[in-house]
């Protein structure tokens, strides 16, 4: 069975730096490409940033990038955020999520909720 | 940058209703789409991707249609698990999604 668990989120204050990880089972994660999603209160999806599944290439959407750092480790079957210059408007919870067919985001972890506030 | 544009923004529906969502590409995606259902509290569900491929384990009265720049998610025959709110993601340029359906109780 596919498993995909985040941990590490939290309270930070604004400016501080967290780091997310995602725990992958269940498939040969090595051979997957990687993707962060996010999601504020109430509000909808938004992609955060993507790995390939060796790690050479990755993408940022613009609110995040040189804020923001995607990183994997496949001996240890884990997916990392490294979070710096954290803003309230990163407030949410972040998903990771496994690339499947056709780039779609066929399996999702339950996210992990960070919160940025004084 | 690709932004799509789901339609309408929420629905009101009784169980048994045909369903539609509409989901519109700022730009050409061929057939680059997803569907997602969420419920409350929990991570999105993938349904459809590929624009009109069911992922397994999805009951087949969801289906989606189209390509190119507009596409649509049907519920044939809407059931009580089925409330909740949906999203389309576009895959052909990076990754972005639709503001959500949210398919309500009548």
């Amino acid at each position: 069975e596919v498993q995909l668990v985040e941990s590490g989120g939290g309270l930070v204050q604004p400016g501080g730096s967290l780091r997310l990880s995602c725990a992958a089972s269940g498939f040969t994660f090595s051979s997957y490409e990687m993707n962060w999603v996010r999601q504020a209160p109430g509000k909808g999806l938004e992609w955060v940033s993507y790995i390939s599944s060796s790690g050479s290439t990755i993408y940022y959407a613009d609110s995040v990038k040189g804020r923001f750092t995607i990183s994997r480790d496949n001996a240890k079957n884990s997916l990392y955020l490294q979070m710096n210059s954290l803003r309230a408007e990163d407030t949410a919870v972040y998903y990771c999520a496994r690339v499947g067919p056709w780039r779609c985001l066929d399996y999702w972890g339950q996210g992990t909720l960070v919160t940025v506030s004084s | 940058d690709i932004q799509m544009t789901q339609s309408p923004s929420s629905v009101s529906a009784s169980v048994g209703d045909r369903v539609t969502i509409t989901c519109r590409a700022s730009q050409g995606i061929s057939s680059w789409l997803a569907w997602y259902q969420q419920k409350p509290g929990k991570a999105p569900k993938l349904l459809i991707y590929a624009a009109s491929s069911l992922q397994s384990g999805v009951p087949s009265r969801f289906s989606g249609s189209g390509s190119g720049t507009d596409f649509t998610l049907t519920i044939s025959s809407l059931q009580p698990e089925d409330f909740a709110t949906y999203y389309c993601q576009q895959a052909n340029s990076f990754l972005t999604f639709g503001q959500g359906t949210k398919v309500e109780i009548k």
